[in-house]
């Protein structure tokens, strides 16, 4: 079972805005865990959108924003554009030495 | 130029054994701990193993622990994973990645911040 829970789908139209949310089945996600986001599109390998909650990758746009909302770590994208349309994961440290990838959200901009 | 490569992917049987290995250039590989991530065939990705900078500390996902070994060469600038008592469910794409931090430190760089381009397991019968 999927400790670290993201949505597992999300469409948004172009130029609207999307937040993205990776979660703890049990318990809270706070800046403590590190959340960081990764987008991979097929055949390819992933690649840092927004490491440590809030700090976006060199080169990612700031459309992309990440941030703690409630108890959920959050990606959110503003003004969407079509090559925005990825496979997105979150991951978690999980504070033992170990880290969880949440099962992904494929992101559709249509 | 700054790269991952690796190797070692290929068919087995269950029960049998694996090792792969991944090539490190155009950094300082021995500033940085490396993990193991996989993905299996239309699948999310799996975090796998973890070994820091002198390879002394290692960890671990628990659907591993026990039958895969994280190790370094640090002169050599390599990884390696030797995978025993393989399972079907072992099959996927296996990535080495570069990770920043310092071991027990507050990890605030990018954990995952230089992905290799993968090697494909296949456990079958």
């Amino acid at each position: 079972q999927t400790v670290v829970t993201q949505e597992p789908s999300f469409s948004v139209s172009p130029g609207g805005t999307v937040t993205l949310t990776c979660g703890l089945r049990s318990g809270s996600v706070s800046t403590s865990y590190f959340p960081s986001w990764y987008r991979q599109t097929p055949g390819q390998a992933p690649r840092t959108v927004i490491y440590s909650t809030t700090t976006r990758s060199y080169g990612v746009p700031d459309r992309f924003s990440g941030s703690i909302r409630g108890n959920k770590a959050a990606l959110t994208i503003t003004g969407a554009q079509a090559d925005d349309t990825s496979d997105y994961y979150c991951v978690i440290y999980m504070g033992n030495g170990t880290w969880m990838f949440g099962g992904g959200t494929k992101l559709t901009v249509l | 130029q700054v790269q991952l490569m690796e190797s070692g992917g290929g068919m087995v049987q269950p029960g049998r054994s694996l090792r792969l290995s991944c090539a490190a250039s155009g950094f300082t590989f021995s500033d940085y701990g490396m993990h193991w991530v996989r993905q299996a065939p239309g699948k999310g990705l799996e975090w796998v193993a973890v070994i820091w900078q002198d390879g002394t500390n290692k960890y671990y996902a628990d659907s591993v622990k026990g039958r895969f070994t994280i190790s370094r060469d640090n002169s050599g600038d390599k990884l390696f994973l030797q995978m025993t008592s393989l399972r079907v469910e072992d099959t996927a794409v296996y990535y080495c990645v570069r990770d920043p931090n310092e071991y027990n430190s507050n990890y605030y760089g990018d954990s995952f911040d230089l992905w290799g381009q993968g090697t494909r397991v296949t456990v079958s019968s």
